[in-house]
Parts: C-alpha cells; structure tokens; sequence
C-alpha cells in the first residue's frame, strides 16, 4: 500500500542530544514537509522541499536541520539548539508543491519527549 | 497576510445531531485553495477536501458536506448525523500565492461526539 511512514512513534531524548525522525513515502510525491504540533495548538511549519537536493526554512526552522537526498525520503534532525524540542512531529508529502495537486497527506507522527 | 481563523475551539454534541464547523479566512489572491482535515485521537491527519476559489458550489460527500461561500470568506464544513467515530479535531487550511502554496493552518475546533 501507498503511504507515509514515520519512525520511530516514540522518541526520548536526553537534553543536549541530537536525533534524527524519519520519514519515508511511496507515493511518488515531489514535496514533502515537516510539521511541529503543541499540545492543543495547530501546525506550525519546520521545514519543506519540492524537488530533491533543495529544500526550504518554515516559520520554525531554527534548531532543526533537513535533508532530501532521494525523493522517497526527507529526515529531520532535531539539534541541541532547539530549546523546546518536547512535540507532536508530523511528516507529509504532496504531488507537487505548487498550487496544483499540493493537498497534503500525513504520516502517523512521532512524538518527542526531551528528558 | 493570510490568515485561517476557526472560532470555535471545542464543540460538544450528542449522537445524531447535526454540528457545523466554521472556517473563515483571509487572502489578497483571487486564487487560492481550502482545505479541510481530520485529525483524530491516533494523531494522523486525514485529508477530506480540496477546494478552489473558481468553484463555489457546496460539496456533499455522505454524511460530510461543506458551504464555500467567497461574499464572507468562509469554507464551513457539516456533519449530518453525528457518530462517535467523528469525534477529532478539524482543522481548515489556506494555500495562496503569498504563502507561495503552502498551508496556512487554522488551530483547530475539537468535536466530541457524545454517544
């Protein structure tokens, strides 16, 4: 079956550390993107990218970082920069990232709890 | 700026009663494209709708339907005979030209469905 899939769906991580959420399509989509969610809040945009190798800042991107190296795949990598890395993580991608075809579709999440 | 606002935070019902969810937004485009989403107690957001701003007829889907009316600047969206499995959140999505088609998200209204 097509889909997203996060991993892992807990995380715990000691302050100071860094670590990586996964994400994975199979959809054949061109963009994917990331998503922080507070208890009670709405989504809040980290990080996006449209075509491989290229991706672009949300309006939360400091203290995290991305990578698209194939286009089944889009990392994130939550640093020790980030001061309240403690959420709600959803990845999901889209056809494209234009105006055609950008309904987006979610993976399951990872929830981050810093320790 | 765009803007997503969804009034009602929480909104409580018993089974089998209609409940209407609003959505307002704001855009300078004349094109633009709303979105609605389900996100339920599992975490995963569900895409229910797409639509554009040329296309102004309601759409029904089951038990789902939604009212895009532009002369207010609202894309509220109904349940007709409320179930238990609807209780979630929603969450009502703005895609512009000035947010170069990313999602602009509303914060929610949690429904709960009471049996």
């Amino acid at each position: 079956d097509g889909g997203i899939t996060q991993s892992p769906k807990y995380l715990f991580r000691k302050e100071g550390q860094n670590v990586t959420l996964s994400c994975e399509q199979n959809l054949n989509h061109d963009a994917m993107y990331w998503y922080r969610q507070d208890p009670g809040q709405g989504l809040r945009l980290i990080y996006y990218s449209q075509i491989v190798n290229d991706f672009q800042k949300g309006d939360i991107a400091e203290g995290y970082s991305v990578s698209r190296e194939k286009k089944e795949s889009f990392p994130l990598t939550v640093t020790s920069a980030q001061k309240n890395p403690t959420a709600f993580y959803l990845c999901a991608s889209s056809r494209a990232g234009g105006p055609r075809y950008n309904e987006q579709f979610f993976g399951p999440g990872t929830r981050l709890t810093v320790l | 700026a765009q803007k997503v606002t969804q009034a009602q935070t929480e909104i409580s019902v018993v089974e089998k009663e209609d409940v209407t969810l609003d959505c307002v937004y704001e855009t300078r485009d004349t094109t633009y494209y709303l979105f609605w989403y389900k996100q339920p107690p599992s975490g995963e957001l569900v895409f229910l709708i797409r639509r554009n701003s040329f296309d102004e007829q309601n759409e029904i889907s089951g038990r789902y339907s939604w009212n895009f009316q532009k002369s207010t600047s609202s894309f509220n969206f109904t349940i007709t005979a409320s179930q238990v499995v609807d209780s979630a959140v929603y969450f009502c999505a703005l895609s512009d030209l000035d947010s170069n088609y990313q999602l602009i998200w509303g914060a929610g209204t949690k429904l709960i469905i009471k049996p």
